[in-house]
């Protein structure tokens, strides 16, 4: 069974402009969430999709923005870039049910922005 | 706001000891902890979880430890190996919140000598 898949690996990008990541979850798995890990700081919440829908998003300027698609993929949009967005950008998938707070992660977009 | 935290940001241990890695929560209505495995140039993995109704869950090596009254946690890896060595986050959730996310501490650095 195929895990959360993420693209790019890496994206390099310039002050100003935007930013694209994408991800597939789990078959099965109708929940997308996305983080931001930067230097030397744990995993912080950005946004949860479900069902088509955005149903929380963390402490983050508004140029951040998603959606999520009908087949449950998600992209994560990050507009008028600043240097202090390069940061690791984790998507992570859940179930639904008893399981759905275990959340399962790809392996990350490394956004780097000069 | 830090609501997880791990205090230890670096842990080295003899191969065949004990591995140790606490964590502390700050938010009372968390109930239920997870742990994940990070290796470089992967997401964040997985490993084993707790319930607040339990004081301890274990699987093979790993074993959890949850003292509610204190708001702490502890991973205890018996015998630690050298492919432990990776970084462990500590995450809790309130189940019975709708905001979907987990809350991340932000990691400890294992390393396992031979």
């Amino acid at each position: 069974e195929a895990g959360v898949t993420q693209s790019p690996t890496h994206l390099i990008k310039t002050r100003g402009q935007q930013a694209t990541l994408r991800c597939s979850p789990i078959s099965g798995h109708t929940s997308v969430y996305w983080y931001q890990q930067a230097l030397g700081l744990g995993l912080q919440f950005l946004l949860w999709y479900d069902e088509g829908e955005e149903r929380n998003r963390g402490n983050f300027p508004p140029r951040f923005s998603g959606r999520q698609f009908p087949n449950y993929s998600s992209e994560l949009n990050v507009n008028a870039l600043e240097l202090e967005d390069s940061a690791l950008y984790l998507c992570a998938s859940s179930p639904r049910g008893l399981a759905k707070n275990i959340q399962y992660f790809g392996a990350g977009t490394r956004l780097s922005v000069l | 706001d830090q609501q997880v935290k791990q205090n230890s940001p670096s842990l080295s241990v003899q191969e065949g000891r004990i591995s140790i890695l606490n964590c502390d929560y700050t938010n009372s209505m968390f109930d239920y902890f997870l742990w994940y495995k990070k290796y470089p140039a992967e997401g964040p993995t997985f490993l084993i979880s707790i319930s607040s109704i339990k004081d301890k869950n274990e699987d093979g090596r790993f074993t959890v430890f949850l003292n509610k009254s204190a708001k702490h946690l502890s991973l205890h890896i018996v015998p630690s190996q050298p492919g432990d060595s990776a970084v462990y986050f500590c995450a809790a959730v309130d189940r019975g919140s709708t905001l979907g996310r987990l809350y991340f501490g932000r990691g400890t650095q294992l390393t396992v000598w031979p």
